[in-house]
């Protein structure tokens, strides 16, 4: 089981570009998360889909999109990147409810210049 | 909204020192979740308290969840080098909108120096 992976590894994007980051999870977990993590911030919730065809706003959504393409992919979107969404993004997984433990995938690290 | 905060931002001790990070909420927790993060790595789970005044050991780690179900401790006893990286508490509040998306403290970096 590879259990999550993401897509791509590292990527440069100039301001005003657009790109997709992939995320998937192979161990069946209904909810899904995306994070960003900044120097000093420690890890803020984009957005997640707690089961297959739902999404919802997290701590810092503006700027992003997602979509639950089904249960095993979640994709985030920068439509028009900014130099403030430099950060790293990790995307995770978990069995749907509280008390799971979140599963991480080994994250993005995006420039945007 | 609900904060998490998690003092002290930095820490560096000597190897065989302890060592120790504190959480706090605002809000009254259903649990909390302890995650370890290696330099250049991604956040890895180490424990969940769900009970109030729950202790759980690992080996040398010892996890705390406070009576009031607000506050939490990871304390580390005679670090050694492999214990490098940044510690994050993350809890579920109670009363959440949010589904089960957890709320993690900015995280306390460990330097360990031989």
């Amino acid at each position: 089981n590879a259990g999550v992976t993401q897509t791509p590894k590292f990527q440069v994007l100039k301001t005003g570009q657009s790109m997709t980051l992939q995320c998937a999870q192979d161990m069946n977990h209904n909810s899904m998360y995306w994070y960003r993590q900044d120097p000093g911030m420690g890890l803020r919730l984009i957005y997640y889909s707690a089961s297959e065809g739902t999404t919802d706003k997290g701590e810092v959504p503006n700027g992003y999109n997602v979509s639950r393409l089904n249960k095993r992919e979640f994709s985030l979107r920068l439509e028009s990147a900014a130099p403030s969404q430099t950060s790293v993004y990790f995307c995770a997984s978990s069995e749907a409810g509280p008390g799971y433990e979140q599963y991480f995938g080994p994250g993005t690290r995006l420039t945007v210049t | 909204g609900q904060q998490v905060m998690q003092i002290p931002q930095y820490q560096h001790v000597q190897e065989g020192e302890d060592f120790t990070t504190y959480c706090n909420s605002s809000t009254t927790l259903s649990n909390i979740q302890w995650y370890k993060q290696r330099p250049g790595g991604h956040p890895v789970f180490l424990i969940q308290l769900v009970k109030s005044g729950e202790v759980k050991k690992q080996k040398r780690l010892t996890f705390q969840f406070g009576e009031a179900k607000k506050n939490s401790s990871l304390h580390i006893t005679a670090t050694q080098t492999t214990d490098v990286g940044t510690y994050f508490c993350a809890g579920n509040p109670r009363d959440s909108n949010s589904g089960y998306a957890l709320n993690f403290g900015k995280g306390t970096s460990l330097l360990v120096t031989p």
